[in-house]
């Protein structure tokens, strides 16, 4: 299976502090992607890394990516009470179909 | 304006029955999708369409039949409804197949009594 998996499952941290997620995949992939998804709400694209990428900033996001690894970081620094979602990694496949895999995502609470 | 927009956004329905779920992007788009999420989260593709052609068909019974009228429109038609098709279902698009960014809409939870 291709499917990626977010580690950890969930996340609570004070307002204020750094929030970091993992995914891990398993196939060689074109590029990787980041989803948040508010309660009730669609998911919303964050951020996408392409495979010969190893870095990439947006706002408060950064964004890693190790391909010897098959594994990607999200960091939200100084986290708000309005990041409060769930965190989804998505990637494609190199050598296959033209879908992204989901893997379960990170449920982020920020306490005030 | 919205960019993906689903109707209806509730869907609460007795087994057996047949449904439909129907979803616009303004974007211009060229490929729709459809994706289930499960009770735990789990998103998993169903269906793609780019330009009014099925691409990708993921398994998915033969209950469930795509519609893409034009390259705006991707609808879903759900025969003789199960309990374990609720769920709630996500219309998404992108400029391209797959490899760019996607954009979804808030999602029809279906339940099914």
């Amino acid at each position: 299976s291709q499917q990626g998996e977010e580690d950890p499952q969930a996340l609570s941290i004070q307002e204020g502090e750094n929030a970091t997620m993992n995914c891990s995949y398993k196939t060689s992939i074109n590029n990787l992607q980041w989803y948040r998804q508010n309660s009730g709400r669609g998911l919303v694209h964050l951020i996408l890394i392409r495979s010969n990428e190893r870095e990439k900033h947006s706002g408060r996001l950064r964004v890693t990516l190790d391909t010897s690894k098959k594994s990607s970081s999200l960091l939200i620094t100084a986290s708000r009470a309005a990041d409060t979602a769930s965190y989804f990694c998505a990637t494609d496949w190199a050598q296959g179909a033209q879908k992204l895999v989901f893997g379960q995502g990170t449920r982020l609470t920020i306490n005030p | 304006d919205t960019a993906v927009s689903q109707t209806p956004k509730y869907l609460v329905t007795q087994m057996g029955n047949d449904k439909s779920i129907k979803c616009e992007q303004n974007l211009g788009h060229d490929t729709m999708y459809w994706y289930k999420q499960d009770s735990k989260k789990f998103l998993k593709i169903m269906f793609s369409y780019n330009n009014k052609e099925l691409i990708i068909n993921e398994t998915v019974p033969n209950r469930f039949s795509p519609k893409s009228p034009d390259k705006a429109h991707l609808n879903l038609h759900i025969n003789s409804l199960e309990l374990g098709d609720s769920a709630v279902y996500f219309c998404a698009s992108s400029l391209r197949e797959a490899q760019g960014p996607q954009h979804f809409g808030d999602g029809t939870r279906l339940s099914i009594l």
